[in-house]
């Protein structure tokens, strides 16, 4: 079982949905959790990110992490176009340790 | 403000030739640094991380080095390229202490033919 597992789509969604994107994981030790996006041929940009369980909101973006399910998810509300992106989870147990992350979900909003 | 360069932005290099990228950070001290790569369908691959000048830890066996000559500086570097190593090389940067958020400069598309 990999570490974190994180459907890599392609998700197409049309613009104003509610959009959700989530990662497993295996490793309860995991408490910090990060939320990337990244364009085409970028690197990525930090969304979120959130310490141990519960939710936090920025926006039209809430990140929701559950620990004892181990699955960590995040909300973009009212999607636009500009949010047509890879989007990849990341997570660590340690600070200044390095960062496991998912392999990343393309999403795609349409006008 | 922090910032995070990368260079060149792409390259394309034959087999068997050497490679080296650049890492530089502006407006923090003691950073530590990343090397990731990111291969179509594969995710980001740590390839080596630094602690401080000339400390660096390898997590992957491969045939490429890194080396960390100034504090705010980090290369990659091989001395032979294979056709695997093509891919989107990716920087990154974190404050010594306090947080695990990594913060990703633009990248390197490196082509090998």
């Amino acid at each position: 079982q990999k570490e974190v597992e994180q459907d890599p789509g392609p998700l197409s969604v049309p613009e104003g949905a509610i959009v959700s994107l989530n990662c497993t994981y295996s490793n309860s030790a995991f408490q910090y959790f990060m939320w990337y996006r990244q364009y085409s041929r970028k690197g990525p940009e930090l969304l979120m990110y959130t310490y141990s369980s519960g939710n936090k909101e920025d926006g039209r973006f809430t990140a929701q992490v559950d620990k004892s399910s181990k699955y960590i998810s995040l909300f973009i509300r009212d999607s636009q176009p500009s949010d047509s992106a890879t989007y990849l989870c990341a997570m660590s147990a340690q600070a200044g340790t390095a960062l496991i992350f998912g392999k990343g979900t393309t999403l795609s909003v349409s006008s | 403000s922090q910032t995070i360069h990368q260079w060149p932005a792409t390259l394309v290099q034959p087999v068997g030739s050497p490679l080296s990228l650049e890492c530089t950070v502006e407006g923090t001290s003691n950073p530590n640094l990343y090397w990731y790569r990111q291969a179509a369908g594969r995710g980001l691959q740590l390839l080596f991380y630094s602690v401080g000048i000339g400390q660096i830890s390898s997590e992957v066996p491969q045939n490429l080095s890194a080396s960390r000559p100034q504090d705010r500086q980090f290369i990659l570097s091989s001395k032979k390229l294979l056709l695997s190593d093509s891919g989107f090389y990716l920087c990154a940067w974190t404050p010594t202490r306090g947080t695990d958020t990594q913060y990703f400069g633009p990248g390197t598309r490196l082509t090998v033919l």
